[in-house]
């Protein structure tokens, strides 16, 4: 089983800073990962799939970058509405479709 | 437009019996794996099980195999999760997903449902 591992646990930011988010997979997922946001009492929105491909909708400040084991999304330049937790998650060794314990991104 | 509505939480006692469904609309169903991935109240995601376009095919996490089985009857455009000898550990919010790509199998899931609350308490 992958087990993905997101670091910080929780990560303060000023709006308008740029935020950068890590996961790491514990053997390769190739780019086989996806980056999804989720707000207090919403369902999760897929942000970024094949490591760095935007998702349909999403805002140009979002990208991400890595393979392997090695993954980064970075947010450009922080809206408030930006701030939520964000989870990645792996499909390319599944069962199980293995996702992080997630970065809680707060305002400074 | 692209639609899950998932329905038939609510509370039940340990070992007992429920069935989710979620609703698929706008888009043809028959053609995308369906999964269903839950989060306990204050908790991140987990996987619990996923079935192909056709069905043919079925997977489950270790915490819910042999307890819980996903269908899905690609004629009412809809998703099951019979879930069965309950725990505690199973109070969660449950969510349907969509896999983004028709026909594959192992995807990135871009549609959710907006999850039905399942309360295992005596």
């Amino acid at each position: 089983e992958i087990v993905m591992t997101q670091s910080p646990a929780t990560l303060s930011v000023s709006p308008g800073e740029r935020a950068t988010l890590s996961c790491r997979a514990s053997q390769s997922v190739s780019s086989n990962l996806a980056w999804y946001q989720q707000k207090p009492g919403q369902a999760p929105r897929l942000l970024i799939y094949g490591a760095s491909t935007r998702a349909t909708g999403i805002p140009a400040r979002f990208s991400g970058s890595g393979s392997g084991t090695e993954f980064t999304l970075t947010i450009s330049s922080l809206q408030s509405e930006d701030f939520a937790v964000y989870y990645c998650q792996q499909y390319n060794n599944w069962p199980p479709y293995s996702f992080g314990q997630g970065t809680k991104l707060e305002i400074k | 437009q692209v639609q899950l509505v998932e329905s038939g939480g609510g509370v039940v006692q340990p070992g007992r019996s429920l069935r989710l469904s979620c609703a698929a609309s706008g888009f043809t169903f028959s053609s995308y794996g369906m999964h269903w991935v839950r989060q306990a109240p204050g908790k991140g995601l987990e996987w619990v099980a996923v079935i192909w376009y056709d069905g043919s095919n079925k997977y489950y996490a270790d915490s819910v195999k042999g307890r819980f089985t996903i269908s899905r009857d690609n004629s009412k455009n809809t998703l099951y999760l019979q879930m069965n000898s309950l725990r505690a550990e199973d109070t969660a919010v449950y969510y349907c997903a969509r896999e983004s790509v028709a026909g594959t199998k192992g995807d990135a899931f871009d549609i959710w449902g907006q999850g039905t609350m399942v309360t295992v308490s005596s």
